[in-house]
């Protein structure tokens, strides 16, 4: 069964202080793995895929990577429109569902 | 943004009575998805289509039935409700499945209900 895991499930930065969000995932067959925002009272908007180890993807301050068993989410010097939740997401082999992590709750600080 | 119309985007209802929601999207994409989103746990699919009057079920499908008479809508039915299925209700859309061709999930902005 795929499983995804995020940690932490809550962070708390100043802004301007880097940090990285993990998601740990064990799948049958890695197709796609899919970092998201979601803001309070929205659906979640999408970031990036990716699709293999080794595989980096950037826009503005956030720059996922991926390993074969692990993403990471980057955030460099954040700011306080940073603050949301960020899902993670993988597809596997073993159908067209996304399994969702349960997400990480960051908070940015002036 | 992904043209995604979620409707009633807020609704309060009675346990045992039928409710449906809906979905439009004005994209034209074959694939449409319907999530539960609740504390705790992660967005959980409950049924989905890869086509017009072509539906399967996701993880969490007991409860409901959906129906896609049109590309562009996509119906979540709740029979009878109960309070279990108290959640916020999300929408998606894509263009190939999962992981093809760089084609994600588009997400409307949710439907949140209350079953008392």
């Amino acid at each position: 069964e795929d499983q995804v895991t995020q940690s932490p499930e809550a962070l708390r930065l100043q802004e301007g202080e880097s940090s990285s969000l993990n998601c740990s995932y064990t799948v049958s067959g890695l197709r796609g793995l899919f970092w998201y925002r979601q803001d309070p009272g929205k659906g979640p908007e999408f970031l990036f895929t990716l699709y293999s180890a080794g595989e980096e993807k950037e826009k503005e301050r956030l720059k996922a990577t991926l390993t074969k068993k692990e993403s990471f989410l980057h955030i460099t010097a954040p700011k306080p429109e940073d603050s949301a939740t960020y899902l993670c997401a993988v597809h596997s082999n073993s159908g067209y569902a996304l399994n969702f992590g349960k997400g990480t709750s960051l908070l940015v600080t002036p | 943004d992904a043209g995604i119309t979620q409707s009633p985007r807020h609704k309060v209802t009675e346990t045992g009575t039928p409710v449906t929601l809906r979905c439009h999207q004005t994209e034209n994409h074959r694939y449409m998805y319907w999530y539960r989103q609740d504390p705790g746990h992660g967005l959980r699919l409950i049924h989905y289509s890869y086509g017009v009057k072509d539906t399967d079920k996701g993880e969490v499908s007991d409860g409901y039935s959906v129906s896609r008479s049109k590309t562009e809508d996509f119906l979540l039915t709740l029979e009878s409700a109960t309070s279990s299925q108290t959640s916020v209700y999300f929408c998606a859309i894509s263009e190939s499945t999962p992981g093809a061709s760089n084609q994600p999930q588009h997400f409307g902005d949710g439907t949140r209900l209350s079953i008392l």
